[in-house]
């Protein structure tokens, strides 16, 4: 089946920095990339679409300047959280759909990011 | 809007009964439904879909569910319950409209937790 890899799997970092998260189909290209965020005990909520070639879309209250998505190829996603902060902390799931398969998404393990 | 509803924080069951994980949904047209499974450190599977036609969809591992319009219900409901399927269950609809375009997001329930009792 299609496989969607996330990289890193966890990341601890300073207050301030800036931390990359990668999404990979492996397997197939993905015209539309989703980022999702987890909480604790809570949902999945939707942050950002990615196509590739164009600008992200983001959901209302999903600071785009503080999330950066790029999809440069079919394949790739990244999830750029710039400046993190404590708050930030959380747990990003990413999903890729297959072009041509509208109807399913395939998601990654996730990446816990932990802000001190 | 669209919602989904997942009255079940915690089920405990023991291995070899039966399961039903309750989904609720809210939308004005037909939807797109999903039953999703996370497990620790991995990614979410899909464990069936409905989008039209037969209102009972089979999915992996064993797993069916309903489509009960009446109800705006979708639950899953496995016959005979495995250790290994402790995990996160999670309901999950999509817009009809805009699924197949550019957005086509899907809405999560805040998931069920399966604990298998040996």
């Amino acid at each position: 089946g299609a496989v969607v890899s996330q990289h890193p799997s966890w990341v601890i970092c300073k207050s301030g920095t800036s931390v990359k998260i990668e999404c990979r189909s492996l397997d197939f290209q993905a015209t539309t990339m989703f980022w999702y965020r987890q909480f604790p005990k809570q949902s999945l909520m939707l942050m950002a679409t990615s196509n590739e070639g164009s600008k992200a879309t983001y959901e209302q209250g999903v600071e785009k300047d503080k999330f950066l998505i790029n999809h440069a190829s079919l394949t790739l996603s990244t999830l750029t959280v710039t400046s993190a902060h404590p708050e930030d902390s959380s747990f990003y799931i990413c999903s890729a759909r297959l072009a041509g398969r509208q109807e399913t998404q395939y998601f990654g393990p996730g990446t816990r990011l932990l802000v001190l | 809007a669209q919602s989904v509803t997942q009255p079940d924080i915690h089920i405990t069951v023991s291995e070899g009964a039966s399961l039903e994980l309750r989904c609720n949904y809210s939308y004005g047209a037909t939807p797109y439904l999903f039953w999703y499974v996370q497990s620790p450190g991995q990614g979410l599977q899909l464990l069936l879909k409905y989008f039209s036609g037969d209102t009972l969809v089979q999915g992996i591992k064993g797993f069916e569910a309903e489509f009960k319009r009446s109800q705006s219900s979708f639950n899953l409901r496995k016959p005979s319950v495995h250790w290994s399927d402790a995990a996160e269950y999670f309901c999950a609809v999509a817009a009809y409209m805009n699924y197949g375009g550019s957005q086509g997001n899907l809405i999560f329930g805040k998931g069920t937790k399966l604990s298998v009792k040996p």
